[in-house]
């Protein structure tokens, strides 16, 4: 069974950063592309970033290219979100996904961008 | 980017009714791979999104047969053939064919 474990929300200030991780199990994590999505309170979903299998390729929103990063540690089956220069319409409820079609999904990890 | 149009964004059903929910994506989601990246997904209250069609018409593992999709190229429909208590929820349409992926508006499906 597909899990996905999303951990390291938080509340930060404007201009702070965060790392966010989702642990993976149930599937060869390095077979896949994996993805962040997040859902701002009360809106609907938007995709933020996305990257292969191998990690050598990396997509990103408009809204978010420049100041986040996404990474993935195969060997802990592990993908990150690094989140630098934060602000408060960055906060929303952050959810990773297997696949670039996003056949699985977490239950997501809170981030609140507020001082 | 493409913009994906959901419509009826409120959709109010009697509980055994059909419901139909409409999607079109302002350019064609045929990939080169002569696949169609059209998906839709359903978050129930208070949950994550679970996706239930995949490539417009393939149903993912454990979704129940009442719930169908079709169409083609910008032009898409998710349907219940009789909606249930647990349908109720937003029903997101997303395009996987181009960079970045986007998402609908969605449409909240209720009990009348």
């Amino acid at each position: 069974e597909v899990q996905l474990l999303e951990s390291g929300g938080g509340l930060v200030q404007p201009g702070e950063s965060l790392r966010l991780s989702c642990a993976a199990s149930g599937f060869t994590f390095s077979s896949y592309y994996m993805s962040w999505v997040r859902q701002a309170p009360g809106k609907g979903l938007e995709w933020v970033s996305a990257i292969t299998g191998s990690g050598g390729s990396t997509y990103y929103a408009d809204s978010v290219k420049g100041r986040f990063s996404i990474s993935r540690d195969n060997s802990k089956k592990t993908l990150y979100l690094q989140m630098n220069s934060l602000r408060a319409e960055d906060t929303a409820l952050y959810y990773c996904a297997k696949t670039a079609q996003f056949d699985n999904w977490g239950q997501g990890t809170l981030v609140t961008v507020s001082s | 980017d493409v913009v994906m149009t959901q419509s009826p964004l409120s959709l109010p059903v009697t509980l055994g009714q059909p419901a139909s929910f409409s999607c079109r994506s302002s350019q064609s989601l045929v990939y080169s791979d002569g696949n169609t990246y059209l998906h839709w997904f359903q978050q129930r209250p208070g949950q994550s999104p679970r996706r239930l069609i995949y490539k417009v018409s393939n149903r993912d593992s454990g979704v129940p047969d009442r719930f169908s999709g079709s169409g083609s190229d910008t032009d898409f429909t998710l349907k219940i053939s009789r909606v249930e208590a647990e349908d109720v929820g937003v029903y997101y349409c997303m395009q996987g064919a181009h960079w970045p992926r986007t998402f609908g508006q969605g449409t909240k499906l209720e009990i009348k």
